[in-house]
């Protein structure tokens, strides 16, 4: 079965640095997706960036890109410049492309906080 | 579309009454997902369809816990009887079978067992 690691429960950095947030996933499978979402206080669930297994170019976002590593199951977050508004849960998630049977699997968050 | 429409937004209830959560995905999305959010255990995923037929409910934590999808347009979670350790943020998800397609959240149900 497919899982999901965050190692870091919390982190925090100082406002227009850069802070990078660490994701490790364990699969037997060669194709999937992978996606960092972001979880304001509202509650509500954002993508943030998403990146497909089979393509080795690390996707970016404006100030959000990932470092994904394929032989070492590890996709991090590096957010850039980091802005208040930046300030929230940030969820790994993994998504298997089997067909009929896309399991979309999180890890367990990392709570981001920007001190000003 | 409205995206992924969840109620009720906050449910009170007494342990060892049933509870009905229900999701509405959006128009054409054929995954839906159950997810549970809870401080100790982050986001749980409980059950997902794919064509209204559950594909796994591993994730069910026990007999208490049934969910439904009857058409593509709704869905249901239940739990009965409800108990204290049920309190969480229940949270539906739906996406396609696409490229590279992401997950659209509800807003979630907030549930709490006195």
């Amino acid at each position: 079965a497919q899982t999901v690691t965050q190692s870091q429960p919390e982190m925090s950095v100082q406002e227009a640095e850069t802070v990078t947030l660490s994701c490790t996933y364990d699969t037997s499978e060669s194709d999937y997706y992978l996606f960092w979402y972001k979880q304001p206080p509202s509650r509500q669930m954002i993508l943030v960036i998403r990146q497909e297994a089979y393509k080795q170019q690390n996707a970016t976002e404006n100030r959000f890109s990932v470092n994904f590593q394929k032989a070492a199951k590890s996709f991090s977050l590096k957010i850039s410049d980091s802005q208040l508004g930046d300030a929230a849960m940030y969820f790994c998630a993994y998504r298997s492309r089997e067909e009929g049977a896309q399991k979309l699997v999180f890890g367990q968050g990392t709570r981001l906080t920007i001190n000003p | 579309d409205a995206g992924v429409i969840q109620s009720p937004r906050h449910e009170v209830t007494e342990m060892g009454q049933e509870v009905t959560l229900r999701c509405k995905p959006i128009s054409g999305h054929d995954y839906l997902f159950w997810y549970r959010q809870t401080m100790m255990r982050g986001l749980e995923l409980l059950i997902y369809f794919n064509n209204n037929v559950p594909i796994d409910d591993s994730g069910m934590p026990e007999d208490r816990f049934s969910a439904k999808m009857p058409n593509a347009s709704f869905s249901t979670l239940k739990i009965q009887p409800s108990e204290p350790r049920d309190s969480a943020v229940y949270f539906c998800a739906s996406t396609w079978d696409g490229i590279n397609t992401e997950a659209f959240f509800g807003q979630g149900t907030r549930l709490t067992v006195v």
